[in-house]
C-alpha cells in the first residue's frame, strides 16, 4: 500500500521559512517511473501545484513561486522536504504531498497524482 | 503557463441524474488531462487519467473524454457519494495546472 504523510509546523509567522517533510511508504524515491510533488490549497479555493522532484534529483517549480521554493529528498529515509521562504498570510492553506506517476504513452509522457497525502494545514499568522 | 477553465463552477443535481462537467485548456494539451474528486475535508483522489482512462477502483459510472483543448467528465447516474468538487489538471507541460473546480451538490 502506497502512503504519503506530511509533517511540519501548524503555524508560522510572516517572513519565516516553512519546512515540510513528506514521508513515503510503499514505493521507492529511486523509482524512475515516479516522482513526488507538493500541491497546496488555500481554504475554500482551488489546488495549486508547487514543486516536483524526480528520482534522478531533477526538480521543477511553480513559475510564480520559484524564487521561494526548494525541494529535496533523502532516498534512504524515504523523505521529501519542501521549504518555502518569506511566508505571508496568503500562503495559508493545506499542503499536500503526492506521488507523481509517470507513464510513457504513444502520445508521449504523461503524469498524474496518485495517491495524495492527508494534507497538513499551515496557518501564517503573527 | 497553461490556463485551465471549468464549467459550470457549480451545479445542483439529484441522485440518478446524468451530470457532465467540461474543462478547457488555453492551448492544445493532446490527451494530457486528469480528473480528481475532492470531498469536504478530504484530500483529492484520482478519477480519470490521460483524458479517458478510469483509475482502478473508480466506479464505471464515471467517464472522461476529449482531446486537444476541450474535455469532459460525465457521471452517468449520480450517486449520493458523488456529491463533491471535481478538478481537471493538465500534465502536458510544467508547471502542471488545475482548473478552478466544479462543485456538485443537491
Amino acid at each position: 500500500q502506497v502512503t504519503l504523510k506530511e509533517s511540519g509546523p501548524v503555524v508560522v509567522k510572516p517572513t519565516e521559512t516553512l519546512t515540510l517533510t513528506c514521508t513515503v511508504s510503499g514505493f521507492s524515491l529511486s523509482n524512475t517511473r515516479m516522482a513526488v510533488s507538493w500541491i497546496r490549497q488555500p481554504p475554500g479555493k482551488a489546488l495549486e501545484w508547487l514543486a516536483r522532484i524526480f528520482s534522478n534529483d531533477e526538480k521543477s517549480y511553480s513559475t510564480s513561486l520559484k524564487s521561494r521554493l526548494t525541494v529535496s529528498k533523502d532516498t534512504s529515509k524515504s523523505q521529501v522536504v519542501l521549504t518555502m521562504t518569506n511566508m505571508d498570510p496568503v500562503d495559508t492553506g493545506t499542503y499536500y504531498c503526492v506521488r507523481d506517476v509517470i507513464e510513457v504513452m504513444a502520445t508521449g509522457g504523461i503524469n498524474w497524482f496518485d495517491p495524495w497525502g492527508q494534507g497538513t494545514l499551515v496557518t501564517v499568522s503573527s | 503557463d497553461i490556463q485551465m477553465t471549468q464549467s459550470p463552477s457549480s451545479l445542483s443535481a439529484s441522485v440518478g441524474d446524468r451530470v457532465t462537467i467540461t474543462c478547457r485548456a488555453s492551448q492544445s494539451i493532446s490527451i494530457f488531462l486528469n480528473w480528481y474528486q475532492q470531498k469536504p475535508g478530504k484530500a483529492p483522489s484520482l478519477l480519470i487519467y490521460a483524458a479517458s482512462n478510469l483509475q482502478s477502483g473508480v466506479p464505471s459510472r464515471f467517464s472522461g473524454g476529449g482531446s486537444g483543448t476541450d474535455f469532459s467528465l460525465t457521471i452517468s447516474s449520480l450517486q449520493p457519494e458523488d456529491f463533491a468538487t471535481y478538478y481537471c489538471q493538465q500534465s502536458y507541460s510544467t508547471p502542471n495546472t488545475f482548473g478552478p473546480g466544479t462543485k456538485v451538490d443537491f
